[in-house]
């Protein structure tokens, strides 16, 4: 069964802090992607990547950074948490128009 | 710039009944149209999608239709089911250039429906 994994499903973070957001996918997807889901607001882009070590800024990507190392991993950094960034963050991957969607990391930003 | 706008927010229905969400979408130039839904604690999967080139698509209880003229596309669940509960979330695609590698296919969300069936 295909799949996009992110490891840390609940996080609670303070003010300040460092945080990452990992994501691995096993289909081979040349894309990934990370959005940020609110009540309201949908799934806004933050940012993708469509190879390794490319990366492009979506719609929301202040207060935010990615790292794509390798093909199958995509990481969200969040330099210095605020509260406002309090969020679920879903990651996603495809090879076409279609995106397959990971399960969502929620974090909590005090 | 591009926006897709999805109503109702929240639909209450009997189980049994038909269910209809509808979307709206600015730029003329997106051809591809998917829903995803969303159970709760998971993310979003896709249920069906429909391209501009088709007015309608069905798979067994689903259907989409689309028409390019008033920028509309709808969902369409009959005999609704409680495991039909769940956030359900229209996009449209948009073409988007790059810098260094040509371009991609964005994908704008609506906002969400929140669906209840009720027993």
């Amino acid at each position: 069964d295909v799949k996009v994994t992110q490891s840390s499903r609940y996080l609670v973070k303070r003010t300040g802090e460092k945080v990452f957001l990992e994501c691995v996918q096993d289909m081979d997807h040349e894309n990934m992607f990370w959005y940020r889901q609110d009540p309201g607001l949908g799934l806004r882009l933050i940012y993708f990547s469509y190879d390794v070590k490319m990366k492009e800024k979506g719609d929301i990507p202040e207060g935010y950074s990615v790292s794509r190392e390798k093909k199958e991993r995509f990481s969200l950094i969040l330099e210095s948490a605020s509260t406002n960034q309090t969020s679920m963050y879903l990651c996603a991957s495809s090879s076409n128009e279609d995106r397959v969607f990971g399960e969502g990391s929620r974090l909590t930003v005090l | 710039g591009e926006n897709v706008e999805q109503h109702p927010s929240t639909l209450s229905v009997q189980e049994g009944d038909s269910a209809v969400i509808k979307c709206t979408y600015s730029d003329s130039a997106s051809n591809y149209f998917p829903w995803y839904k969303q159970e709760l604690g998971k993310g979003p999967q896709l249920i069906i999608d429909i391209r501009s080139n088709v007015g309608e698509k069905k798979d067994q209880r689903i259907a989409v239709t689309l028409n390019k003229t008033a920028k509309h596309f709808s969902l369409h669940i009959t005999e609704t089911q409680p495991e039909d509960s769940a956030v359900y979330f229209c996009a449209a695609s948009i073409y988007w250039g790059l810098m260094f590698s040509g371009g991609y296919n964005k994908l704008i969300f609506g906002a969400g429906t929140r669906l209840a069936v009720h027993p």
